[in-house]
Protein backbone atom coordinates (compact mmCIF):
# COMPACT_ATOMS: atom_id res chain seq x y z
CA UNK A 1 0.00 0.00 0.00
CA UNK A 2 1.34 3.08 -0.74
CA UNK A 3 2.30 6.01 2.12
CA UNK A 4 0.47 8.84 -0.14
CA UNK A 5 -3.12 8.28 -1.51
CA UNK A 6 -4.74 10.90 -3.87
CA UNK A 7 -8.24 10.77 -5.27
CA UNK A 8 -9.36 11.28 -7.65
CA UNK A 9 -6.39 9.97 -10.06
CA UNK A 10 -8.26 12.14 -12.58
CA UNK A 11 -10.88 14.76 -12.81
CA UNK A 12 -13.00 16.36 -15.62
CA UNK A 13 -14.65 19.16 -14.80
CA UNK A 14 -16.38 22.39 -16.06
CA UNK A 15 -14.78 25.76 -16.00
CA UNK A 16 -16.65 27.68 -13.05
CA UNK A 17 -17.53 24.37 -10.67
CA UNK A 18 -15.74 23.71 -7.23
CA UNK A 19 -13.14 20.95 -7.01
CA UNK A 20 -11.77 18.80 -4.42
CA UNK A 21 -8.64 16.69 -4.40
CA UNK A 22 -7.96 14.90 -1.35
CA UNK A 23 -5.04 13.11 0.18
CA UNK A 24 -4.62 10.59 2.80
CA UNK A 25 -0.90 9.32 3.82
CA UNK A 26 0.26 6.81 6.49
CA UNK A 27 2.90 7.66 8.37
CA UNK A 28 3.62 10.65 10.28
CA UNK A 29 5.05 14.00 8.93
CA UNK A 30 6.01 17.37 10.49
CA UNK A 31 4.27 19.36 6.95
CA UNK A 32 2.41 18.72 3.58
CA UNK A 33 3.04 21.02 0.28
CA UNK A 34 0.15 20.81 -2.27
CA UNK A 35 2.26 21.04 -5.77
CA UNK A 36 1.11 21.64 -9.12
CA UNK A 37 2.99 20.39 -12.18
CA UNK A 38 2.11 21.48 -15.90
CA UNK A 39 2.81 19.59 -19.16
CA UNK A 40 6.23 19.94 -19.81
CA UNK A 41 7.72 19.18 -15.86
CA UNK A 42 7.40 23.00 -14.38
CA UNK A 43 6.66 22.34 -10.33
CA UNK A 44 4.91 25.02 -8.45
CA UNK A 45 4.87 24.47 -4.76
CA UNK A 46 0.83 26.18 -4.09
CA UNK A 47 1.37 25.30 -0.30
CA UNK A 48 2.83 24.11 2.88
CA UNK A 49 0.79 23.35 5.90
CA UNK A 50 1.09 21.94 9.07
CA UNK A 51 -1.93 22.42 10.56
CA UNK A 52 -5.31 23.97 9.66
CA UNK A 53 -6.01 26.11 6.65
CA UNK A 54 -4.27 27.93 4.00
CA UNK A 55 -5.91 29.99 1.34
CA UNK A 56 -4.34 31.73 -1.77
CA UNK A 57 -6.78 33.36 -4.32
CA UNK A 58 -8.97 30.48 -5.31
CA UNK A 59 -7.18 27.58 -3.95
CA UNK A 60 -7.83 26.45 -0.43
CA UNK A 61 -5.58 23.68 1.60
CA UNK A 62 -6.41 22.09 4.51
CA UNK A 63 -4.73 19.76 6.88
CA UNK A 64 -6.29 17.55 9.73
CA UNK A 65 -2.99 16.20 10.91
CA UNK A 66 -5.02 13.33 13.45
CA UNK A 67 -6.63 12.55 10.73
CA UNK A 68 -3.63 11.98 8.35
CA UNK A 69 -5.97 13.71 5.68
CA UNK A 70 -5.59 16.81 3.91
CA UNK A 71 -7.72 18.54 0.94
CA UNK A 72 -7.13 20.88 -1.91
CA UNK A 73 -9.99 22.84 -2.78
CA UNK A 74 -10.59 25.43 -5.70
CA UNK A 75 -13.09 28.06 -6.42
CA UNK A 76 -14.33 29.06 -9.60
CA UNK A 77 -12.20 26.59 -11.49
CA UNK A 78 -10.83 27.91 -14.91
CA UNK A 79 -9.10 26.28 -17.85
CA UNK A 80 -5.44 27.31 -16.61
CA UNK A 81 -6.19 25.32 -13.86
CA UNK A 82 -5.65 22.08 -15.21
CA UNK A 83 -2.52 20.58 -14.45
CA UNK A 84 -1.41 17.70 -12.45
CA UNK A 85 -1.66 18.24 -8.23
CA UNK A 86 0.35 16.23 -6.29
CA UNK A 87 0.30 16.02 -2.49
CA UNK A 88 3.20 15.69 -0.71
CA UNK A 89 3.92 14.91 2.90
CA UNK A 90 7.34 15.67 4.59
CA UNK A 91 8.58 12.94 7.21
CA UNK A 92 10.19 14.18 10.35
CA UNK A 93 13.33 12.63 8.31
CA UNK A 94 13.32 15.63 5.82
CA UNK A 95 12.45 13.19 3.50
CA UNK A 96 9.52 14.41 0.96
CA UNK A 97 7.27 11.24 0.16
CA UNK A 98 5.23 12.13 -3.10
CA UNK A 99 1.24 11.01 -3.92
CA UNK A 100 0.18 9.55 -7.09
CA UNK A 101 -1.04 12.91 -8.45
CA UNK A 102 -4.21 14.05 -9.57
CA UNK A 103 -4.73 14.61 -13.08
CA UNK A 104 -7.29 17.76 -13.71
CA UNK A 105 -8.64 19.12 -17.09
CA UNK A 106 -11.21 21.91 -16.70
CA UNK A 107 -12.70 22.34 -19.70
CA UNK A 108 -14.69 25.70 -20.77
CA UNK B 1 15.45 38.23 -8.98
CA UNK B 2 16.23 34.58 -10.54
CA UNK B 3 14.42 31.66 -9.58
CA UNK B 4 16.08 28.09 -9.54
CA UNK B 5 18.30 26.96 -12.23
CA UNK B 6 19.77 24.08 -13.10
CA UNK B 7 22.21 23.09 -15.70
CA UNK B 8 22.29 21.42 -18.58
CA UNK B 9 18.54 21.11 -19.52
CA UNK B 10 19.19 17.96 -21.11
CA UNK B 11 21.56 15.52 -21.13
CA UNK B 12 22.15 12.28 -23.19
CA UNK B 13 24.54 9.83 -21.52
CA UNK B 14 25.52 5.78 -21.95
CA UNK B 15 25.41 3.16 -20.09
CA UNK B 16 28.12 2.63 -17.35
CA UNK B 17 28.93 6.48 -17.77
CA UNK B 18 29.08 9.17 -14.89
CA UNK B 19 26.98 11.97 -14.74
CA UNK B 20 27.11 15.31 -12.98
CA UNK B 21 23.90 17.86 -12.69
CA UNK B 22 23.76 21.76 -11.06
CA UNK B 23 21.50 23.42 -9.47
CA UNK B 24 21.34 27.14 -8.28
CA UNK B 25 19.34 28.18 -5.40
CA UNK B 26 17.29 30.96 -5.23
CA UNK B 27 19.82 33.94 -3.59
CA UNK B 28 19.56 33.48 0.39
CA UNK B 29 17.83 29.78 0.34
CA UNK B 30 20.56 27.98 2.37
CA UNK B 31 18.32 24.46 1.13
CA UNK B 32 18.42 22.15 -1.54
CA UNK B 33 16.51 19.18 -2.36
CA UNK B 34 17.04 16.51 -5.37
CA UNK B 35 14.29 14.77 -6.72
CA UNK B 36 13.94 12.10 -10.00
CA UNK B 37 10.72 11.88 -11.92
CA UNK B 38 10.32 9.04 -14.44
CA UNK B 39 8.34 9.90 -17.48
CA UNK B 40 4.48 9.19 -16.47
CA UNK B 41 4.85 8.81 -12.32
CA UNK B 42 5.26 11.35 -9.65
CA UNK B 43 8.55 12.56 -8.24
CA UNK B 44 10.87 10.35 -6.10
CA UNK B 45 12.77 12.37 -3.15
CA UNK B 46 16.64 11.82 -3.50
CA UNK B 47 18.79 13.87 -1.18
CA UNK B 48 18.29 16.93 1.00
CA UNK B 49 20.92 19.13 1.78
CA UNK B 50 21.11 22.79 4.74
CA UNK B 51 24.03 24.20 5.11
CA UNK B 52 26.14 21.77 3.48
CA UNK B 53 25.29 18.73 5.19
CA UNK B 54 23.15 16.28 4.32
CA UNK B 55 19.91 16.32 5.78
CA UNK B 56 17.98 13.35 4.36
CA UNK B 57 18.27 10.59 1.68
CA UNK B 58 15.41 8.89 -0.05
CA UNK B 59 15.83 5.09 -1.37
CA UNK B 60 18.24 5.26 -4.23
CA UNK B 61 21.33 3.30 -4.60
CA UNK B 62 24.93 4.66 -3.86
CA UNK B 63 25.82 5.06 -7.12
CA UNK B 64 23.42 8.12 -6.48
CA UNK B 65 25.90 11.41 -4.31
CA UNK B 66 25.48 14.59 -4.11
CA UNK B 67 27.10 17.39 -2.34
CA UNK B 68 26.58 21.51 -1.38
CA UNK B 69 28.74 23.87 -1.71
CA UNK B 70 29.45 27.37 0.34
CA UNK B 71 27.46 29.48 -1.96
CA UNK B 72 24.87 26.76 -1.16
CA UNK B 73 24.97 25.51 -5.02
CA UNK B 74 24.47 21.67 -5.47
CA UNK B 75 25.62 19.18 -7.34
CA UNK B 76 24.16 15.44 -7.65
CA UNK B 77 26.33 12.88 -8.99
CA UNK B 78 25.13 9.68 -10.53
CA UNK B 79 27.67 7.00 -11.48
CA UNK B 80 27.85 3.67 -13.14
CA UNK B 81 24.76 4.66 -15.11
CA UNK B 82 21.95 2.53 -16.27
CA UNK B 83 18.59 2.48 -18.37
CA UNK B 84 16.76 3.11 -15.58
CA UNK B 85 18.20 6.38 -14.61
CA UNK B 86 16.72 7.83 -17.73
CA UNK B 87 14.52 10.67 -15.88
CA UNK B 88 13.74 14.51 -15.15
CA UNK B 89 15.77 15.47 -12.27
CA UNK B 90 14.82 18.32 -10.31
CA UNK B 91 15.94 20.46 -7.88
CA UNK B 92 14.06 22.49 -5.50
CA UNK B 93 15.08 25.24 -2.80
CA UNK B 94 13.94 26.56 0.19
CA UNK B 95 14.12 29.59 2.68
CA UNK B 96 15.37 29.53 5.57
CA UNK B 97 16.05 26.10 4.68
CA UNK B 98 14.29 24.25 7.55
CA UNK B 99 11.89 21.59 6.79
CA UNK B 100 8.91 22.02 5.99
CA UNK B 101 9.65 25.38 3.57
CA UNK B 102 8.05 26.18 0.63
CA UNK B 103 9.53 24.49 -2.09
CA UNK B 104 10.93 26.56 -5.54
CA UNK B 105 11.55 24.47 -8.24
CA UNK B 106 14.28 24.35 -11.02
CA UNK B 107 12.95 23.78 -14.02
CA UNK B 108 14.57 20.15 -14.32
CA UNK B 109 17.65 18.48 -15.75
CA UNK B 110 16.47 15.86 -18.67
CA UNK B 111 19.10 12.86 -18.26
CA UNK B 112 18.52 10.00 -20.94
CA UNK B 113 20.47 7.08 -20.80
CA UNK B 114 21.06 4.64 -23.84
Amino acid sequence: KNEVEQSPQNLTAQEGEFITINCSYSVGISALHWLQQHPGGGIVSLFMLSSGKKKHGRLIATINIQEKHSSLHITASHPRDSAVYICAPLRATNKLIFGTGTLLAVQP
Amino acid sequence: DAGVTQSPTHLIKTRGQQVTLRCSPISGHKSVSWYQQVLGQGPQFIFQYYEKEERGRGNFPDRFSARQFPNYSSELNVNALLLGDSALYLCASSHPGGAGEKLFFGSGTQLSVL
